[in-house]
């Protein structure tokens, strides 16, 4: 079974900078596109980003579009989201989910903006 | 953008009733759709993929249907551990978008 472990939440002040990470295993990661999910607190879902499994193609909400970036190493098997100027509206649980019939996500990770 | 009408916002219902939320897309997404339930604290789970397809390990009593533009989750025997929220999540283009959400209640 799939299973995608993110890390690298935490407390950071507006205008800052976090790098979440997401290692995948159980199934072959370079085969997949992959994406970054969010949850704000009491809110619904949100798609943040996607990469294609090269990672030659990235696509971004409007909302993050210019401050982040997606990227992985197949090598590693993990994802990446580099996040900068980072404001309160990001404080939100990221899940990184595999682009199969019916993504699936890990557990998630929290990142608090907040000063 | 696709945009995903989720109906309705919340419902409550009794143990044993049979539930049906619904999702409107903007437009043909084939059966790119999955259904997920979550529970507070957790993370969304999948309860249904390609539409109509049961992710293993999720009792019977879930089901779903459609094609295209019009999408229904259907719990055909409410039970006690089935009040959560449901989420319908297109992945036919990118951004991905997700219904607003359907919280069922106890009644």
């Amino acid at each position: 079974e799939v299973q995608l472990l993110e890390s690298g939440g935490g407390l950071v002040q507006p205008g800052g900078s976090l790098r979440l990470s997401c290692a995948a295993s159980r199934f072959t990661f370079s085969n997949y596109d992959m994406s970054w999910v969010r949850q704000a607190p009491g809110k619904g879902l949100e798609w943040v980003s996607a990469i294609s499994t090269s990672g030659g193609y990235t696509y971004y909400a409007d909302s993050v579009k210019g401050r982040f970036t997606i990227s992985r190493d197949n090598s590693k098997n993990t994802l990446y989201l580099q996040m900068n100027s980072l404001r309160a509206e990001d404080t939100a649980v990221y899940y990184c989910a595999i682009r199969l019939p019916g993504p699936l996500w890990g557990q998630g990770t929290l990142v608090t903006v907040s000063s | 953008d696709i945009q995903m009408t989720q109906s309705p916002s919340s419902l409550s219902a009794s143990i044993g009733d049979r539930v049906t939320i619904t999702c409107r897309a903007s437009q043909d997404i084939r059966n790119d759709l999955g259904w997920y339930q979550q529970k507070p604290g957790k993370a969304p789970k999948r309860l249904i993929y390609a539409a109509s397809s049961l992710q293993s390990g999720v009792p019977s009593r879930f089901s779903g249907s459609g094609s295209a533009t019009e999408f229904t989750l259907t719990i055909s025997s409410l039970q006690p551990e089935d009040f959560a929220t449901y989420y319908c999540l297109q992945h036919t283009t990118y951004p991905w978008t997700f219904g607003q959400g359907t919280k069922v209640e106890i009644k």
